[in-house]
């Protein structure tokens, strides 16, 4: 069983500040990497994919991937009250996707 | 809208009593897949489906079927259900080969079997 741990939190932050979550796997060949939200009782959605080495940003919200120490982060800038949710990582490759249990996020007004 | 549509969102069903969760997706996707999600052990892999006729099995394929006779309908078959089958489903689609460019979920299932 592949495996990819998260620290299942809940992690609070202020509002305003800069939520980082993180994510760690073991499968060392994986080349597919996610992040899903996930608010109470409603389904997973994709809010980033990153495939290489390094930062992708998109709007607040950026992911970093780092394959040689295996780990994959997640920051959200500008944190909101609306971001509070379960913060899911998906790592795998061609048909096969390992989740995390998630992080459970509490965004503070 | 481009969607994934399960029914039902809720069941409850007896030890031993056939059911089937259907999912139908309308963005035409060849991937699709069934994941449950149980407390503490997140989403794991029920069972894929790469194109029509072709499916095999995720992590936790037993006591379920599937099948895919048309493009937009994977359905989840349960012969016969257990309690240990009790959670939430979700059914996902994905335009990448293989999902690898993510998915889009389903509202899920809630299943309850006493």
């Amino acid at each position: 069983q592949k495996e990819v741990e998260q620290n299942s939190g809940p992690l609070s932050v202020p509002e305003g500040a800069i939520a980082s979550l993180n994510c760690t796997y073991s499968d060392r060949v994986s080349q597919s990497f996610f992040w899903y939200r996930q608010y109470s009782g409603k389904s997973p959605e994709l809010i980033m994919s990153i495939y290489s080495n390094g930062d992708k940003e998109d709007g607040r919200f950026t992911a970093q991937l780092n394959k040689a120490s295996q780990y994959v982060s997640l920051l959200i800038r500008d944190s909101q009250p609306s971001d509070s949710a379960t913060y899911l990582c998906a790592v795998g490759n061609f048909n096969k996707f390992y989740f995390g249990s998630g992080t459970k996020l509490n965004v503070k007004p | 809208e481009a969607q994934v549509t399960q029914n039902p969102r809720y069941l409850i069903t007896v030890t031993g009593k056939k059911l089937t969760v259907t999912c139908s997706q309308n963005m035409n996707h060849e991937y699709m897949s069934w994941y449950r999600q149980d407390p503490g052990l997140g989403l794991r892999q029920i069972y894929y489906s790469m194109n029509v006729e072709v499916t095999d099995k995720g992590d936790v394929p037993e006591g379920y079927k599937v099948s895919r006779k048309e493009k937009r309908n994977f359905p989840l078959i349960l012969e016969s259900p257990s309690p240990n089958q009790t959670s939430l489903y979700f059914c996902a689609s994905s335009g990448g080969e293989g999902g690898v460019y993510g998915y889009t979920f389903g509202s899920g299932t809630r299943l309850t079997v006493v």
